[in-house]
């Protein structure tokens, strides 16, 4: 399958501080990638839309002014957690999508996902 | 009401056996549906597509009745690395977005 490649894997960080996290498509261009957010337990919520060239599409009750999102090429997105507070520490997977078609056309790949804690 | 709900289990089964996971969707206009398995801390991957017409794929079997908005999984000779929780998936009809069922947690046991 598709290769998605998530840097960093794991980030331990201050209050206050910000984090980016890059997600690349490494065998394929993904015009679209989306960013999860995983607490445990539960399931993948889906925190935004990344659309490359464009501005990021953010689902309900998640803050753009906190969570940046940069899809400047057809192979990278970055997040960008600013500010970041304790309630913030997750598990942040990211995910391409390859340009299928027919059935398969919304097939995600997944990175490997970061995880956050902040002190 | 959740766009698409599984049983969270746990199913705790003996090697070999036959186990099934079943779940349902809201939206009769989705098109695509996926069983996608997560192992512990790590990210989602694709297990199989779920076709109208079933797919098989070695021990494991997709089926999708797309009147009930029912969709489930078969996995026979179940081994002990089957272990992890298998996630119900569903893209949400006219976008890109897919959207997750909690997950069926599955453990197989010596």
């Amino acid at each position: 399958g598709a290769v998605v490649s998530q840097h960093p894997s794991w980030v331990i960080c201050k209050s206050g501080t910000s984090v980016k996290i890059e997600c690349r498509s490494l065998d394929f261009q993904a015009t679209t990638m989306f960013w999860y957010r995983q607490f445990p337990k539960q399931s993948l919520m889906l925190m935004a839309t990344s659309n490359e060239g464009s501005k990021a599409t953010y689902e309900q009750g998640v803050e753009k002014d906190k969570f940046l999102i940069n899809h400047a090429s057809l192979t990278l997105s970055t997040l960008t957690v600013t500010s970041a507070h304790p309630e913030d520490s997750s598990f942040y997977i990211c995910s391409a999508r390859a340009l299928g078609s027919g059935r398969d056309k919304n097939i995600q790949y997944f990175g490997a996902g970061t995880r956050l804690s902040v002190l | 009401r959740k766009e698409v709900e599984q049983d969270p289990g746990p199913f705790n089964v003996p090697e070999g056996a036959t186990v099934a996971f079943n779940c349902t969707y809201s939206n009769s206009a989705s098109q695509s549906f996926f069983w996608y398995r997560q192992d512990c801390r790590k990210e989602p991957k694709l297990l199989m597509s779920v076709y109208s017409s079933g797919n098989e794929d070695g021990r494991f079997t997709a089926q999708l009745n797309r009147a009930s908005q029912y969709i489930s999984l078969l996995i026979r000779d179940s081994k002990l690395s089957d272990s992890a929780t298998y996630l119900c998936v569903v893209n949400a009809a006219g976008a890109n977005n897919l959207f997750f069922g909690t997950g069926t947690r599955l453990t197989v046991i010596p």
